[in-house]
């Protein structure tokens, strides 16, 4: 596709079930991040994919929290026994590695609210 | 590790006036900055971004920003704001890493309203 697509754009859970988020960049996009976007917050880091490996994991908030990139291109979160502070705007981006930073590309996200 | 810091949560500015929005960041290594804007219940555009070609960098919608490497900052500005730049404007930082590795870390953001 022309831009970074990401599904569902919206997902209501109850507390406790699982949830899958899912990205698929811009096509030849090597790197691929992930961020969570809470209500008056900025953009929180949560993992970052180069090809189908992720050099940082450090932003996951907790082990209910995993990712997995595929085939170097589609990646998906999944959130495990979802809680109610989970609730946010999830935003994937992609960029294009050509020996120096490109920008990103984001996705419109995927607002996830847990009841 | 790199991190930035947006002074001012909240902006506010009359139509006309002159935008300043703050961005400091903290890098160990010569860093690439990024000013991204997100309209109401948009996703995040570009605005500009520094890659160490020229200090003063313009972008889109009239904006600039300038790199100080003294004061590691990279303030936005604009000279006349317009109605339409209501909008909340996000600073990034990233470096290029040993192996090619990087990763974007962004500011609090900064929600700039604009009055008539």
């Amino acid at each position: 596709g022309a831009g970074v697509s990401q599904s569902p754009s919206n997902k209501v859970t109850e507390k406790g079930k699982d949830v899958e988020l899912r990205c698929d960049p811009i096509s030849g996009h090597t790197a691929l991040y992930w961020y969570r976007q809470s209500l008056g917050q900025g953009l929180e880091f949560l993992i970052y994919f180069q090809g189908n490996s992720a050099p940082d994991k450090s932003g996951l908030p907790s082990d209910r929290f995993s990712a997995e990139r595929t085939g170097g291109s589609v990646s998906t979160l999944t959130i495990q026994r979802t809680q109610q502070e989970d609730s946010a705007v999830y935003l994937c981006a992609s960029s294009y590695r050509t020996g120096g930073f490109t920008e990103a590309f984001f996705g419109q996200g995927t607002r996830l609210t847990v009841v | 590790a790199q991190s930035v810091t947006q002074l001012g949560s909240h902006v506010s500015v009359s139509e006309g006036a002159l935008v300043l929005l703050r961005c400091n960041y903290s890098s160990s290594v010569p860093p690439y900055l990024f000013w991204y804007v997100q309209y109401p219940n948009q996703g995040l555009q570009l605005l500009l971004k520094y890659t160490s070609a020229a200090t003063l960098v313009k972008g889109i919608n009239g904006f600039e920003a300038e790199f100080k490497k003294s004061e590691t900052s990279f303030h936005l500005t604009k000279p006349s704001a317009h109605m339409s730049d209501a909008a909340e404007y996000f600073c990034a930082v990233t470096t290029d890493g040993g192996g090619g590795y990087n990763k974007l870390i962004f500011g609090a953001g900064t929600r700039l309203a604009v009055h008539p």
